[in-house]
């Protein structure tokens, strides 16, 4: 148990409307990344984190923002949710100079 | 582009059998590669990993095989238990030129396994 919770764990929204996701982990991990998973698709990189206020682009940033302002917290954020945003969303953490990385629950996101 | 391949969708085998879980790359920057199992309405959880200095790594029941000429890996899971039915993810990692990646992992699309009693 890497210690990360992620909150909410499921939310339904409208198009158009502002959203954020929390994930927050316990144990100062330096690094931090937000994925979402789709069907046929994986898991892909939206933005990760290599520090406070350190973060950069993933794979699939677009419409989405990031903020970590302190170490234990790593925001997502929708800034108008489509519905092409719909999908799981994971929180995950490094530990140490590791490659393995220890994933959160996961938050469902419904954008209708 | 798809760096990381899981061509096979899903996957049917007997318990107490062998599964094969297979994966193909194509960027060879990668030198780190790993295997997640994912339950439903959970998060992936590591399972085994390999670098490409190794082409073997063994941990229990489950062993990953990687062939570096063939840009493959593959993973065992012997001998299979219906707690293995799962969704099973390859994903890899390359350090980059400054000796990081920040840790970012290219996932495949994932094989549904299912192990029957």
């Amino acid at each position: 148990d890497a210690g990360i919770t992620q909150s909410p764990r499921h939310k339904v929204t409208e198009t158009g409307t502002p959203v954020t996701l929390r994930c927050h982990q316990t144990e100062n991990h330096r690094y931090m990344y937000w994925y979402r998973q789709d069907p046929g698709h994986g898991l892909r990189l939206i933005h990760y984190s290599y520090g406070v206020k350190d973060t950069d682009k993933g794979e699939v940033s677009d419409g989405y923002s990031v903020s970590r302002s302190k170490t234990e917290d790593f925001l997502l954020t929708l800034e108008s949710a489509t519905s092409s945003q719909t999908s799981v969303y994971f929180c995950a953490i490094t530990i140490g100079g590791g490659y393995e990385q220890y994933f959160g629950p996961g938050t469902r996101l419904t954008v209708t | 582009d798809q760096q990381v391949k899981q061509n096979s969708p899903s996957l049917s085998v007997q318990e107490g059998r062998i599964s094969i879980l297979n994966c193909d790359y194509t960027n060879s920057m990668f030198d780190y590669f790993l295997w997640y199992k994912k339950y439903p309405a959970e998060g992936p959880t590591f399972l085994i990993s390999i670098s490409s200095i190794k082409d073997k790594n063994e941990d229990g029941r489950f062993t990953v095989f990687l062939n570096k000429s063939a840009k493959h890996l593959s993973l065992h899971i012997v001998p299979s238990q219906p707690g293995d039915s799962a969704v099973y993810f390859c994903a890899a990692s390359a350090r980059g030129a400054g000796g990081t990646s920040y840790g970012k992992l290219t996932f495949g699309q994932g094989t549904i396994l299912t192990v029957h009693p």
